[in-house]
């Protein structure tokens, strides 16, 4: 079963607008992390938020913040003021699990290209 | 947040040779990740490689075709082996076992002719 799902495989917003990119997840764990990472064409992974499944807040970081909604298992991510620059992939990732043999080890949703018109 | 470099950054090998990926951390981590991401995908993992202990491989994946070595806490290297067109991926390493830190290196484009 996927654990984590992308259902955007592409989203278009006008520079300075703000755009929602959807992700849900699945687990059985009450211990995770959710990441959200950009990729350029250039193919390096760019972090940029986190959620614990424990945060009580929603993370932000910059123009970037997360909708976390626990109970549907979404954790969506929210660019506002877009740039041209944002252009790119987005994948959101899950990480399950407390420390140990498996912790750090990262399942991925199939990825959103954002396309940011002019 | 950990500096990771990657070697080769791009390269375009013949059909049934090996290449060997290496990934240089700035820092000593505990483990590292090895994914692979083939044309238009996302990332899949290959492995897991702890300091001093065999290198822990997801299903579909095996050491004889993907033979990872860890000897210490800051360097980590991937073989692609016997490679086929298929094998054309960009293969990423990560570096994680902190509270919410997971980097990954600048990636390794490999094309198999």
């Amino acid at each position: 079963a996927q654990k984590i799902t992308q259902t955007q495989p592409g989203m278009f917003v006008q520079e300075k607008e703000a755009v929602t990119l959807d992700c849900t997840y699945d687990t059985s764990d009450p211990s995770y992390g959710l990441f959200w990472y950009k990729q350029p064409s250039s193919g390096e992974m760019i972090f940029l938020i986190y959620q614990g499944s424990y945060d009580q807040q929603n993370a932000t970081e910059g123009r970037y913040s997360l909708n976390f909604q626990k109970a549907r298992k979404s954790a969506n991510l929210v660019i506002s003021a877009s740039q041209l620059g944002d252009s790119a992939m987005y994948f959101c990732a899950m990480r399950e699990g407390r420390r140990g043999t498996s912790y750090g080890k990262l399942t991925f949703g199939q990825g959103t290209i954002l396309t940011v018109h002019p | 947040s950990a500096v990771i470099s990657q070697k080769p950054s791009r390269d375009i090998c013949q059909r049934g040779t090996s290449l060997t990926i290496q990934c240089q951390v700035d820092s000593q981590v505990t483990m590292m990740f090895w994914y692979r991401q083939q044309p238009g995908q996302s990332l899949t993992l290959i492995a897991t490689a702890n300091q001093g202990s065999e290198a822990t491989y997801e299903s579909g994946f095996v050491i004889d075709k993907f033979p990872i070595s860890r000897p210490n806490l800051t360097f980590s290297t991937l073989t692609v082996s016997n490679m086929s067109p298929e094998d054309s991926s960009i293969y990423l390493c990560s570096v994680g076992g902190g509270s919410y830190e997971q980097y990954f290196g600048p990636g390794t484009r490999l094309t198999v002719t």
